[in-house]
């Protein structure tokens, strides 16, 4: 069946470090979203990424989509206490999302 | 607009109790979903629908049925709880089901069976 990993599932990084999550699916994707989880909320949509090879940012946040449809990855550049949560990837192939196992991101100020 | 709202935010069961849990959005949205969230897991698709009256399936069905009578409200329940049915059940919807469609979801309810 459908298996979207990520990796990694914790990461612990000094403020102000950059930090990288990275997506993985066993089959090619109709498009991939990004969604951030703060501890004891609910999951929050961030983005979007539709195309081959598309690339998008948001101030901090960069998008990547591969050129295959299969992976993904979201890079935040010089973390700030906010940047705390969980980011989850969700691949579309149709009516349902799959998401991922999440990356827990700790910031230690 | 309150969005997506949820009822209960936490229940306690004993194993062969049953429930139902609430959602509800105010965004005529058409499609719905139930998710829940284990440690580790992610969110896991439960059931869904794509209009009023219809269901479907998701990823991990069993012990669950879910009912959409009317568009704004997708019920989740539980016939027979069982301790591997404690988790965080999270409700969303969506405009559509296509490729550009957003996932808001609710706080969420926090359930534990004993």
């Amino acid at each position: 069946g459908q298996q979207v990993m990520q990796i990694p599932q914790y990461q612990h990084v000094q403020e102000g470090e950059d930090f990288t999550t990275y997506c993985n699916s066993s089959t090619t994707l109709s498009n991939i979203q990004w969604y951030k989880q703060r501890p004891g909320g609910h999951p929050v949509f961030l983005i979007q990424l539709v195309k081959s090879g598309e690339v998008k940012k948001q101030k901090r946040l960069t998008f990547q989509f591969g050129e295959a449809k299969k992976n993904s990855s979201l890079h935040i550049t010089a973390t700030q206490t906010t940047d705390v949560g969980t980011y989850f990837c969700a691949g579309n192939t149709g009516n349902q999302f799959y998401f991922g196992t999440g990356t827990s991101l700790t910031v230690i100020p | 607009n309150a969005g997506v709202t949820q009822t209960p935010k936490f229940r306690v069961l004993k194993t062969g109790q049953s429930m139902t849990l609430l959602c509800a959005q105010d965004m005529n949205h058409e499609y719905m979903y139930w998710y829940r969230q284990d440690p580790g897991m992610g969110l896991r698709l439960i059931h869904y629908s794509v209009g009023e009256g219809t269901t479907a399936k998701g990823e991990v069905p069993d012990g669950y049925n879910v009912s959409r009578l009317k568009k704004q409200n997708f019920l989740l329940g539980l016939e027979s709880a069982a301790p591997s049915q404690t988790s965080v059940y999270f409700c969303a919807s969506s405009y559509g089901g296509s490729a550009a469609d957003t996932q808001y979801f609710g706080p969420g309810t926090r359930l534990t069976v004993l």
